[in-house]
């Protein structure tokens, strides 16, 4: 079975201050990991996700995240935060490859104070 | 644009009443998903189709039904609404198979109150 770990449920930051969001999933076979965003009232969007390849991962709006095979973390990281990023994101692992198997973390609200 | 719409944005029902919420994508997925999100519980599956007819159940399938006629479009049903189904619940939709088709595409999310 595999499980998604989000260790801090609120995250307050200062805009311009550096971020990082932290995920730890567990997994007895080779995984796929994303990171979704929610803003207010809205569905979920793609961040980013990890599929191979190189483990530092690059997505939209300026945010990356780092896979950490030996320590099994994606944590979530973006070096200067805007008001506009005060969302929930949401962390979510999948072990066969397939969207069936997508388990989502319980989810970070990051508020960016003025 | 991959799209997937969901039919309300909010809905109030009353107690015993029966629900439908409507989830429709235009980008000839195979999969088709309903997730209930919570506070503090992030997204929990209800179910899954995976293809016309076909269905799974997912984490958390009591208390609902769906229905899958036409590849385009998956409905959630509430037999009979309860207080302790009120939740925001989302419609998401993929590609069969995995690796670059992992990807699941949400819809905006339907916020069901029970009273």
């Amino acid at each position: 079975a595999q499980s998604v770990t989000q260790l801090d449920s609120q995250v307050p930051v200062f805009e311009e201050a550096p971020v990082e969001l932290r995920c730890n999933y567990s997994s007895s076979v080779s995984v796929y990991l994303f990171w979704y965003v929610q803003y207010p009232n809205q569905g979920l969007q793609l961040l980013l996700k990890y599929l191979s390849g190189s483990t530092l991962v690059k997505g939209i709006n300026g945010f990356e995240a780092e896979f950490n095979k030996s320590q099994t973390s994606f944590h979530l990281r973006k070096p200067s935060v805007h008001i506009s990023d005060t969302a929930e994101y949401f962390c979510a692992v999948s072990s066969s490859g397939s969207a069936r198997q997508l388990t989502f973390g319980s989810g970070t609200q990051l508020t960016v104070l003025p | 644009d991959v799209k997937v719409t969901q039919s309300s944005r909010y809905l109030v029902k009353r107690t015993g009443e029966k629900v439908f919420l409507e989830c429709v994508q235009d980008m000839d997925h195979e999969n088709m998903f309903w997730y209930r999100q919570d506070p503090g519980l992030g997204l929990r599956l209800i179910y899954f189709s995976y293809d016309v007819k076909m269905k799974e159940k997912g984490d958390i399938p009591e208390g609902y039904s769906v229905s899958r006629e036409k590849k385009e479009r998956f409905s959630l049903i509430l037999e009979s609404a309860s207080t302790n189904q009120t939740s925001m619940y989302l419609c998401a939709s993929s590609l069969l198979g995995g690796g670059m088709n992992t990807e699941a595409f949400f819809g905006q999310g339907t916020r069901l109150t029970v009273v």
